[in-house]
Parts: structure tokens; sequence; C-alpha cells
């Protein structure tokens, strides 16, 4: 069983705010990815993470931006929030065997 | 860039019924294929792993086949019950280790 997790869970705010949405791994996977997806669309890769201080943008465009400081955890930051950015942003971890394990996901909502 | 498209988009069996869902993607340079499930409002769950070399994959009920050369997967689910409704996602995994995924097929198994 694959141990990711992220909080929170669901966040409602409001225009110009900054949030930063938290994701954690107790597995010890190097490789750690965010994705976003919108209802009954594809995941898109926003961005990915191959360790420590390192840190890629992914194929779509997103004004948000990841750290990694630490092996175990991935937190992603939105300085300004806008309606566009609703969506379901999703975390995920690589194993040694390239299989990708997901945590629960996070639904924000920007009014 | 990669091209992944799942088709039907959406299907209803009956329960016990076989269940076939296609996935095809225009690069076949690929490293691995993935199958993924989501249930509502959730993460991924990774059903199955195919690497480049195999031809297929099992695992209890399921069942995946890959060729490569046309650009296709194929997922099977045998006897298909109530607990099998969810969407069924398949993931090429380039050769530089990204994921490109599908839409998705959402299954309803009816009882």
């Amino acid at each position: 069983e694959a141990d990711i997790y992220q909080t929170p869970r669901y966040l409602v705010i409001g225009t110009g705010k900054k949030i930063t949405l938290e994701c954690s791994q107790t597995m010890g996977h190097d490789k750690m990815y965010w994705y976003q997806q919108d209802p009954g669309m594809e995941l898109h890769l926003i961005h990915y993470s191959y360790g420590v201080n390192s840190t890629e943008k992914g194929d779509l465009s997103s004004e948000s931006t990841v750290s990694r400081i630490r092996t175990e955890h991935f937190p992603l930051t939105l300085e300004s929030a806008r309606p566009s950015h609703t969506s379901q942003y999703l975390c995920a971890s690589e194993g040694l065997g390239y299989e990708q394990y997901f945590g629960p996901g996070t639904r924000l909502t920007v009014t | 860039k990669q091209e992944v498209t799942q088709i039907p988009a959406a299907l209803s069996v009956p329960e016990g019924e076989n269940l076939v869902l296609n996935c095809s993607f225009t690069d076949s340079a690929i490293y691995n294929l993935q199958w993924f499930r989501q249930d509502p409002g959730k993460g991924l769950t990774s059903l199955l792993l195919i690497q480049s070399s195999q031809r297929e994959q099992t695992s209890g009920r399921l069942n995946a086949s890959l060729d490569k050369s046309s650009g296709r997967s194929t997922l099977y689910i045998a006897a298909s019950q109530p607990g099998d409704s969810a969407t069924y996602l398949c993931a090429a995994c380039s050769n530089d280790y990204k994921l490109s995924f599908g839409a998705g097929t959402t299954v309803t198994v009816r009882a």
C-alpha cells in the first residue's frame, strides 16, 4: 500500500489569495510529480522533481511553483489564485519499477 | 508529442459481462504502458504496468495487452462486478519517463 498524502482535500478560496497545497510521501521515493486534472479530462503534468533541490516544469504551463527541500515533501504554491486555477491537483511519487503512486488529490475552487 | 486516446468515453454493462477497454497512442517509442483506476473525487490507483518488451500483463481478473507497433493497448476485465464501476485511465510512459494520459473510460456495471 502506497503512503502518499495530500492536504487539504478540498479548498475554496477567494481571488488573489496565496495558497500552498501539501504533498508528502513516506516511501523514500526520489521522483515526485504534480498533475492537474479537470473533470472528464486527462491529467496534465505541471511540475516534477527527481530529488532534493531538483524541480522542473511540466508540459502544461502553470503559474504555480514547487519546492523540494526534503525527499518526502513536495509542496505546490500559487502566489495569487485566480478562477482559472480551479481544478483538481494530484500529487504522485514513483517507485523503482517506474510505477506511480497517487495521493487522493486536492480539489481547488477559486471564487 | 505523445497523444493518448481512449474509446469509448463511457461504457455500461450488466454484471458478469467481460469488459474490453481500448487505449491508443501516437508515438510507439514508449518505455512502458500503465493502466490506472480512478474513483469519483479520488486519486489514481495503479492496476497494471506493461514494459515495452512485454506483450501482456495479468493480475487476477485483469489482463492488459500491448501492441507497440500499432500503438494500442487493451484492458480486459473478466466477469465484471458492480465494484468495478470507476474510470479507467491508460498512460504511455515515454523514453523521458514522463506519463501521457488518456481522458479515461468511465465504466458502469449494473447489478
